[in-house]
């Protein structure tokens, strides 16, 4: 199946400083991508939707001047979390879909554990 | 409310036995169906997609059933290994323009 990638895996970074982390769809091109964070023993909670060329689709909640979505080419799309604060420390997953024109598929990176402290 | 329920919350079986997991939803308009593993932190992997006109798929020792007019669908395992010790989540699509609708997850530990 088609390969979504996320780096970086792990990063630890002091409160205030601003994170960044990449998301790339490897054998396909993804018109939309999306972004989750998952709290430990819970399930995925959309955050935002990002469309290439477009600003993102934020989730009711979500701090869109906190989290800055760039989805700048068909294959990467990134999170910079800014002003990153203990209380984001948290597990970030993204997600690309590959679309034809009869179906579509949506495929899941591996994650960034994010820590803040 | 759009809404997939899943149960049991957790699960604890001998490694070599078979399980079933359930999975309740009352989305709608209904796209597809789709079984994910998740390893602890790590993302999903798909297992399974049924469509509406699925009654079941299977992938290896996976195997998932879909009742589109009860909106149940289930995943049965069989001759569980350690490995697939993970959290296994219920997904359902609408259609390729909304969000994907999350279950909150089985969680699957296999023990020898």
């Amino acid at each position: 199946g088609a390969v979504v990638s996320q780096h970086p895996s792990r990063v630890i970074c002091k409160s205030g400083t601003s994170v960044k982390i990449e998301c790339r769809s490897l054998d396909f091109q993804a018109t939309t991508m999306f972004w989750y964070r998952q709290f430990p023993k819970q399930s995925l909670m959309l955050m935002a939707t990002s469309n290439e060329g477009s600003k993102a689709t934020y989730e009711q909640g979500v701090e869109k001047d906190k989290f800055l979505i760039n989805h700048a080419s068909l294959t990467l799309s990134t999170l910079t979390v800014t002003s990153a604060h203990p209380e984001d420390s948290s597990f970030y997953i993204c997600s690309a879909r590959e679309e034809t024109d009869l179906s579509y598929e949506q495929y899941f990176g591996p994650g960034t554990r994010l820590t803040v402290t | 409310k759009n809404q997939v329920e899943q149960s049991p919350q957790s699960l604890i079986i001998l490694e070599g036995k078979n399980c079933t997991l359930q999975c309740n939803y009352t989305v709608s308009p209904f796209s597809n169906l789709r079984w994910y593993k998740q390893d602890t932190g790590r993302g999903p992997v798909s297992l399974t997609i049924m469509t509406f006109s699925e009654n079941t798929k299977s992938n290896g020792r996976y195997t998932a059933t879909l009742d589109a007019d009860t909106k149940q669908s289930s995943l049965h395992i069989t001759a569980s290994q350690l490995s697939d010790s993970a959290s296994y989540i219920c997904v359902v699509s609408q259609s390729r323009n909304t969000p994907l609708v999350f279950g909150k997850g089985t969680r699957l530990s296999v023990i020898a």
